[in-house]
């Protein structure tokens, strides 16, 4: 059961910060937000994870609101590549399963 | 590492023919998850594996389907007989065990049924 609300589709400049945003109004106490993206007829990859702090890696920044409801998943300079379908999931950390929902289609635009 | 390995990347088949998908994970993942991905249902869980074992198979859409973990170094699902609604691409991955927030994913089989 997809327990997030994404926007079904979103367009960004190149070079540009690309700023997902995800709801997650009935998050648990226990249940961490994760972000996975689908590029076009690849499986699913891994981008960043997070409970209640903001997270940074190499590929992206996680905003988590003070009440934990909705995040953000921000990629700082959006390329053509990065074109795909982002997931945004909540998960317990003990959970062993990913219910991928539908997705946000990002489309970078040169 | 090569990552996760699936075969065939395509197969074309005959309704009520045997299909038979295969994975290879990623060396030292203990946990392996089979999905199918089809635009109307999106992606969907069937079947995960801890050490070999199967742990939930409530995924599975039917008799149908099986799938198998005989060693920690390859895992098979298979169709019998194949229907034209099984059509999909299906994806497998492996994780160093079920826990693991990154589940590392295969290119996929892309599955059609005729």
């Amino acid at each position: 059961d997809a327990k997030t609300t994404q926007p079904t589709s979103m367009d960004c400049a190149e070079g540009r910060a690309a700023n997902l945003p995800c709801n997650h109004s009935t998050i648990s106490g226990n249940e961490y937000v994760y972000w996975y993206r689908q590029i076009h007829s690849q499986g699913p990859q891994y981008i960043i994870h997070g409970l209640k702090n903001n997270e940074t890696n190499e590929m992206a920044s996680l905003i988590i609101t003070e009440d934990r409801k909705s995040s953000t998943l921000i990629l700082p300079h959006a390329t053509l590549r990065d074109t795909a379908v982002y997931y945004c999931i909540v998960r317990v950390a003990s959970g062993n399963q990913f219910y991928f929902g539908t997705g946000t289609s990002l489309t970078v635009i040169p | 590492d090569a990552g996760v390995i699936q075969s065939p990347r395509h197969e074309v088949t005959e309704m009520g023919q045997e299909v038979t998908l295969r994975c290879k994970p990623i060396s030292g993942h203990n946990s392996l998850f089979w999905y199918r991905q089809t635009m109307m249902r999106g992606l969907e869980l069937l079947i995960y594996f801890n050490n070999n074992v199967p742990i939930d198979d409530s995924g599975m859409p039917e008799d149908r389907f099986s799938a198998k973990m005989p060693n920690a170094s390859f895992s098979t699902l298979k169709i019998q007989p194949s229907e034209p609604r099984d059509s999909a691409v299906y994806f497998c991955a492996s994780s160093v065990d079920s826990y693991s927030y990154e589940q590392y994913f295969g290119p996929g089989t892309r599955l059609t049924v005729t």
